[in-house]
């Protein structure tokens, strides 16, 4: 199955600086990988995804790269703000059918220092 | 739109019982429903995925006895947890996808349920 390795485990910032995440994936045929926002205790929200046919991706102060070569993708949060703050995760799927069955990283947690 | 609700959202229970889980999707079919366990500081690992009106697939290492599946209609899955023990104890959260209102494929968790076996 597939494997996703993700790093740092931990993050601080201070808040405006920007933070930075890396993700690696082992299945090739893996197509789709979101980024995950989880607060203690809640579901998961996405943030943003990234399909492979696109190598980079931005809304607002998020972006997402992929390297589908390397297999390889980081999330890019600019102007970090104390809100900011939970883990993050990131995910790999295959979703030729549209169900995305996701494998999940083992996550970031992000503390923006105001 | 896209809201998945998950009940309970907190369960206590006494070792050696079961406990259900359920996972409805509200405003929309979901046409396969995945459920995920989570421990304290972890990632959520993928448990099974079910498609409505099948058998769940599942993960290695996921007891299919221990965690019963059930996706009996395009808004309802469950997840019994049989014979409960405190290793149990995680936070299992369910995801619904389907077809969304417009059409376009949508994946929604459900806001987790917190399993605590005594």
């Amino acid at each position: 199955g597939e494997n996703v390795e993700q790093h740092p485990s931990t993050l601080s910032v201070q808040e405006g600086d920007s933070a930075v995440i890396k993700c690696t994936y082992s299945d090739s045929a893996s197509n789709y990988f979101p980024w995950y926002k989880q607060e203690l205790g809640k579901r998961p929200q996405l943030i943003i995804d990234i399909r492979s046919n696109v190598g980079e991706k931005k809304d607002q102060r998020i972006a997402v790269t992929l390297n589908k070569t390397a297999k390889h993708f980081s999330l890019h949060i600019t102007e970090t703000q104390p809100e900011d703050s939970a883990v993050y995760f990131c995910a790999a799927s295959k979703s030729r059918t549209g169900a995305n069955n996701l494998f999940f990283g083992t996550g970031t947690r992000l503390t923006v220092i105001p | 739109g896209a809201v998945v609700s998950q009940h309970p959202s907190w369960v206590i229970c006494k070792s050696g019982t079961s406990v259900k889980i359920e996972c409805r999707s509200l405003d929309f079919q979901a046409t396969t429903m995945f459920w995920y366990r989570q421990f304290p500081k972890q990632s959520l690992m993928l448990m099974a995925t079910s498609n409505e009106g099948s058998k769940a697939t599942y993960e290695q290492g996921v007891e299919k006895d221990k965690f019963l599946i059930n996706h009996a209609s395009l808004t309802l899955s469950t997840l019994t947890v049989t014979s409960a023990h405190p290793e149990d104890s995680s936070f299992y959260i369910c995801s619904a996808s389907g077809a969304g209102a417009t059409g376009a494929n949508v994946l929604t968790f459900g806001a987790g349920s917190r399993l605590t076996v005594l």
